[in-house]
C-alpha cells in the first residue's frame, strides 16, 4: 500500500483555476470512486471539501470540484482566493477496509 | 457543537508505547451512522491513515502498522484511544482523530491534531 502521488505545490493568481492531480493504482483510485480532498491551513484541524470523488459537503464553496479518470483524481480549484493557500490531500479506498492518503499539495496564491 | 479533542503525553521514550485518547463532544460515539479514526503527519511528510474503530469495538487498521497499533473505545467516556507500541523517532508526528462516516470512506471531522514527539 504506497502513498498516492501529488504534486508538491501549485500556485495560481488570484482569480485563476488551478488542478491538483492524485495519482493512485488500479487497486486504490482506479478500482473505487470513494476520493476525498481534505484542505489543512497549518495549525489547524484539516477540512473535508470533496467526497466519494466528486460530492461537496455542504457548507463547500461551488468553486471546489472533483473528478476521475482511471487511476488519477483531480481537484479543481476555480476563481483562486487568498483564503485557499493551504495543503491539500487526497484519499482513497484502497480495498480491504483500508486507505490510503496522498502526500499532499501546497497550494500558493501568488 | 461538535469537537474532537485529542489527549496525551507530547513526548515519549524510544521503544515505549504511545498513548492517546479522543474524547468527542457534542454528540454520541455510539452513533450507528459513525467510525472513529486515527490519522498521523509526520513533521514535513504527508497525511498516514492509521486506523478505524467502530463504537461496538471493530477496528481496522493500516496494514503497515497493524503490528503495533490497537485502537480501543470507550463509550461510557464518549472517548476512543489509540496505542501504538515499540515506537521509534519514526513515530515522531502530529496526531489527529477524527470521525468517519460509516458505510463510506471519508471523514468529514477532524480534531486540531496533538504533536507526539520520540525522543530519549
Amino acid at each position: 500500500q504506497s502513498a498516492l502521488t501529488q504534486p508538491a505545490s501549485v500556485s495560481g493568481s488570484p482569480g485563476q483555476s488551478i488542478t491538483i492531480s492524485c495519482t493512485g493504482t488500479s487497486s486504490d483510485v482506479g478500482s473505487y470512486n470513494l476520493v476525498s480532498w481534505y484542505q489543512h491551513h497549518p495549525g489547524k484541524a484539516p477540512k473535508l471539501m470533496i467526497y466519494e470523488v466528486s460530492k461537496r459537503p455542504s457548507g463547500v464553496s461551488n468553486r471546489f470540484s472533483g473528478s476521475k479518470s482511471g487511476n488519477t483524481a483531480s481537484l479543481t480549484i476555480s476563481g483562486l482566493q487568498a483564503e485557499d493557500e493551504a495543503h491539500y490531500y487526497c484519499c482513497s479506498y484502497a480495498g480491504s477496509s483500508t486507505l490510503v492518503f496522498g502526500g499532499g499539495t501546497k497550494v500558493t496564491v501568488l | 457543537q461538535l469537537q474532537l479533542q485529542e489527549s496525551g503525553p507530547g513526548l515519549v521514550k524510544p521503544s515505549e508505547t504511545l498513548s492517546l485518547t479522543c474524547t468527542f463532544s457534542g454528540g454520541s460515539i455510539s452513533s450507528y451512522t459513525y467510525y472513529w479514526g486515527w490519522i498521523r503527519q509526520p513533521p514535513g511528510k504527508g497525511l498516514e491513515w492509521i486506523g478505524n474503530i467502530y463504537y461496538s469495538g471493530t477496528t481496522y487498521y493500516n496494514p503497515s502498522l497493524k503490528s503495533r497499533v490497537t485502537i480501543s473505545v470507550d463509550t461510557s467516556k464518549n472517548q476512543f484511544s489509540l496505542k501504538l507500541s515499540s515506537v521509534t523517532a519514526a513515530d515522531t508526528a502530529v496526531y489527529y482523530c477524527a470521525r468517519r462516516v460509516g458505510g463510506d470512506w471519508y471523514f468529514d471531522f477532524w480534531g486540531q491534531g496533538t504533536l507526539v514527539t520520540v525522543s530519549s
